[in-house]
C-alpha cells in the first residue's frame, strides 16, 4: 500500500524559516506534490517534484529524495498569513493517489 | 484561470433524504475530476475519480450505490449522497484537473459542508 508520515504541528516565528517533512512508502512513484489549506478553506497547489532535487517558487522551496522516500517544504520570510495545514500528496499516475495528514502550521509574532 | 465552484456550499439535510452535490470547472475542460471527503481537523480521503462518459472509480471502502457520481459533461460533476445519515456529515470536496497541465496540478473546488440532522 501508500502511506504518509507528516508531523502534526509544527509553530515559527514571523520572518523565520520552516522546513516541513513528509517520508513515503509506495510500490509506484510518480511524484510528491504539497498543497496547503487554510481552516475551512480549499487546498491550493503549491509545488511538485517528480525527480531528485530542489524545486523553487517565491518563498516556497520543496525538496525529494526518492532513494530515501522523503521530501519537505521549505517556506522562507514567513508571515502570519502562512498559518495553515501543508499537506504532501503521493501520487501515482493522474491520480493523487494519497493525502498526507498534513502539518498544522502556526506562525507566531 | 483553472477556476472550480461547487454548489451548495453548505446544505443541512434531515436523515433519509439525498443531497446532490455539483462540481463545475468554469473556464477549462475536465475529462477527470475527483471526489475527496474531509472530516474536522483531519486530511482529505480520495473517494472516487470521476470521467467524464463513463462510470466513476471508487476507492476501497466507498459505496457507490450511497455516493452517486455522474460526470455529464466536460464541466460537470455531481455527488449525490443517497440516504444520508449523521455520519455523512462532512466537507465535500472535489478537483479537476486540466488536460494541459500537469497531472499533478489539481484545482480544487471551495467544498461543500454536508450536515446531516
Amino acid at each position: 500500500g501508500q502511506s504518509l508520515e507528516q508531523p502534526s504541528e509544527v509553530t515559527a516565528v514571523e520572518g523565520a524559516i520552516v522546513q516541513m517533512n513528509c517520508t513515503y512508502q509506495t510500490s509506484g512513484f510518480y511524484g510528491l506534490s504539497w498543497y496547503q489549506q487554510h481552516d475551512g478553506g480549499a487546498p491550493t497547489f503549491l509545488s511538485y517534484n517528480a525527480l531528485d532535487g530542489l524545486e523553487e517558487t517565491g518563498r516556497f522551496s520543496s525538496f525529494l529524495s526518492r532513494s530515501d522516500s522523503y521530501g519537505y517544504l521549505l517556506l522562507q520570510e514567513l508571515q502570519m498569513k502562512d498559518s495553515a495545514s501543508y499537506f504532501c500528496v503521493l501520487h501515482s499516475g493522474n491520480t493523487p493517489l494519497v493525502f498526507g495528514k498534513g502539518t498544522r502550521l502556526s506562525v507566531i509574532a | 484561470g483553472a477556476v472550480v465552484s461547487q454548489h451548495p456550499s453548505w446544505v443541512i439535510c434531515k436523515s433519509g433524504t439525498s443531497v446532490k452535490i455539483e462540481c463545475r470547472s468554469l473556464d477549462f475542460q475536465a475529462t477527470t475530476m475527483f471526489w475527496y471527503r474531509q472530516f474536522p481537523k483531519q486530511s482529505l480521503m480520495l473517494m472516487a475519480t470521476s470521467n467524464e462518459g463513463s462510470k466513476a472509480t471508487y476507492e476501497q471502502g466507498v459505496e457507490k450505490d450511497k455516493f452517486l457520481i455522474n460526470h455529464a459533461s466536460l464541466t460537470l460533476s455531481t455527488l449525490t449522497v443517497t440516504s444520508a445519515h449523521p455520519e455523512d456529515s462532512s466537507f465535500y470536496i472535489c478537483s479537476a484537473a486540466q488536460t494541459s497541465g500537469g497531472p499533478h496540478e489539481q484545482y480544487f473546488g471551495p467544498g461543500t459542508r454536508l450536515t446531516v440532522t
